[in-house]
């Protein structure tokens, strides 16, 4: 089974502070992804990367960077944290064979304050 | 990104049978996907269905899908408690785009 792990599944952070969520996955998948969940807006995608070192924006990566320095591992970082970041954070890979679902992480539910 | 609609809000008896359904954009999407969330946790693949199907059944589970009006369907039988839960569905246009409805939520009563 394809095992997707995001290190904390709780965090309270304050205004300001920089934030790094990791997600590290074991099964080898080229794409990994950031999305935050809101309530009535469903997944929104942050960024997404195809390869180590690539990036992409999505729909919503103001306020947010990421990295990929390694294939297994995809982080999400938050420069300088506000209040209407407080949200859940899913992290999810899948293979680049186009055939293929999102696997996803147990997320991360952070707290801004 | 596509838009993907489904309802916010379903409540059924235990015993009787659940349909979520869900209307997406885009026509050139290969697969089509139904997740479930339940509270604190992250999204689990319930099932999926090719485009070029018209049903496809899993246990209790029956996916259907009307392309021509762009319409996807959960179909759950015998629904029990445990299938309270957070239903998302979403539509795969290439290997890199998924795109996801705001999910229903199913309540369950016994």
């Amino acid at each position: 089974d394809v095992k997707v792990t995001q290190s904390s599944r709780y965090l309270v952070k304050r205004t300001g502070e920089k934030v790094f969520l990791e997600c590290v996955q074991d099964m080898d998948h080229e794409n990994m992804f950031w999305y935050r969940q809101d309530p009535g807006l469903g997944l929104r995608l942050i960024y997404f990367s195809y390869d180590v070192k690539m990036k992409e924006k999505g729909d919503i990566p103001e306020g947010y960077s990421v990295s990929r320095e390694k294939k297994e591992r995809f982080s999400l970082i938050l420069e300088s944290a506000s209040t209407n970041q407080t949200s859940m954070y899913l992290c999810a890979s899948t293979p680049s064979n186009g055939r293929s679902p999102l696997h996803f992480g147990n997320g991360t539910r952070l707290t801004v304050t | 990104g596509e838009d993907v609609e489904q309802s916010l809000f379903l409540s059924v008896r235990e015993g009787d049978s659940s349909v979520i359904n869900c209307t997406y954009t885009d026509s050139s999407s290969t697969y089509l996907y139904w997740y479930k969330q339940e509270p604190g946790a992250g999204l689990q693949l319930l099932t999926y269905i090719f485009s070029n199907m018209d049903m496809k059944q899993d246990q209790r589970l029956t996916v259907l899908l009307n392309k021509k009006d762009k319409h996807l369907s959960l179909r759950i039988a015998d629904t029990q408690t445990g299938d309270s839960a957070i239903y998302f569905c979403a539509e795969s246009p290439n290997f890199n785009k998924f795109y996801f409805g705001s999910g229903t939520k199913l309540n369950v009563k016994p």
